[in-house]
């Protein structure tokens, strides 16, 4: 089976940077994900990393090291509408392919 | 841009009810994918589906599950006797294929209260 670990929680204020870390056991491995969800709505895809290194979209960027198993979404000069629950996945079937999902870290953006 | 519509938003039923919920994927895509999320707590899968058939299902997807792609557009998740623990956020999404497959779309989601 897989499991991930993430932080439930972290806070930070407007324009600070924060760092959600991910760590994971699977059985096979073809790509860490994360989504963001605001108040119980649609999650919604942010980034993926299928190889080691730093990928950047705008104010995010995710990181992966496979031979850690870990993995860390960066927001930058965060919003509050950076607010909400941050979810890492992994996909670990090379087939037809299952998302698991962590359990998600609730950031809280303070003015 | 495309997105994935799902009905009804909420539904109330008696414990022991037949519920049907729907969704329409994105049109070109060819994954179709059901997620529960009990309040408060992480996104579960349950069932892939593709080709017209089931892909993975998880140990949540027994036999009170089924799902099926009645036509070109829908695709349902029906629970033949709810129970009290079925009552959660259930997220339909689809995706491409390939490296497509880790990009999901998800819907609003449909919120079932079994009482």
């Amino acid at each position: 089976g897989q499991s991930l670990e993430q932080p439930s929680e972290v806070t930070a204020v407007e324009g600070a940077i924060v760092q959600i870390n991910c760590t994971y056991q699977t059985s096979g491995f073809y790509g860490l994900s994360w989504y963001q969800q605001h108040d119980g709505g649609a999650p919604t895809f942010l980034s993926y990393n299928a190889l080691d290194g730093l990928e950047e979209t705008g104010r995010f960027s995710s990181f992966l090291s496979r031979s850690d198993s870990y993995g860390y979404l960066l927001l930058q000069e965060l919003q509050m509408k950076d607010s909400a629950s941050y979810f890492c996945a992994v996909r670990s079937d090379s087939g037809y392919s299952t998302l698991t999902f962590g359990k998600g870290t609730m950031l809280l953006v303070s003015p | 841009e495309p997105e994935v519509t799902q009905t009804p938003s909420h539904q109330v039923t008696q414990m022991g009810q037949e519920v049907i919920l729907r969704c329409v994927p994105i049109s070109n895509h060819l994954y179709f994918y059901w997620y529960r999320q009990i309040l408060g707590q992480k996104v579960e899968f349950l069932v892939s589906f593709y080709n017209n058939e089931i892909s993975e299902k998880s140990e949540i997807f027994d036999d009170q599950f089924s799902v099926e792609r009645p036509d070109g557009s829908n695709f349902t998740l029906k629970i033949r006797s709810t129970k009290l623990e079925d009552s959660a956020m259930y997220f339909c999404a689809s995706s491409e294929i390939g490296t497509g497959a880790n990009v999901l779309t998800f819907g609003a989601g449909s919120r079932l209260t079994v009482l």
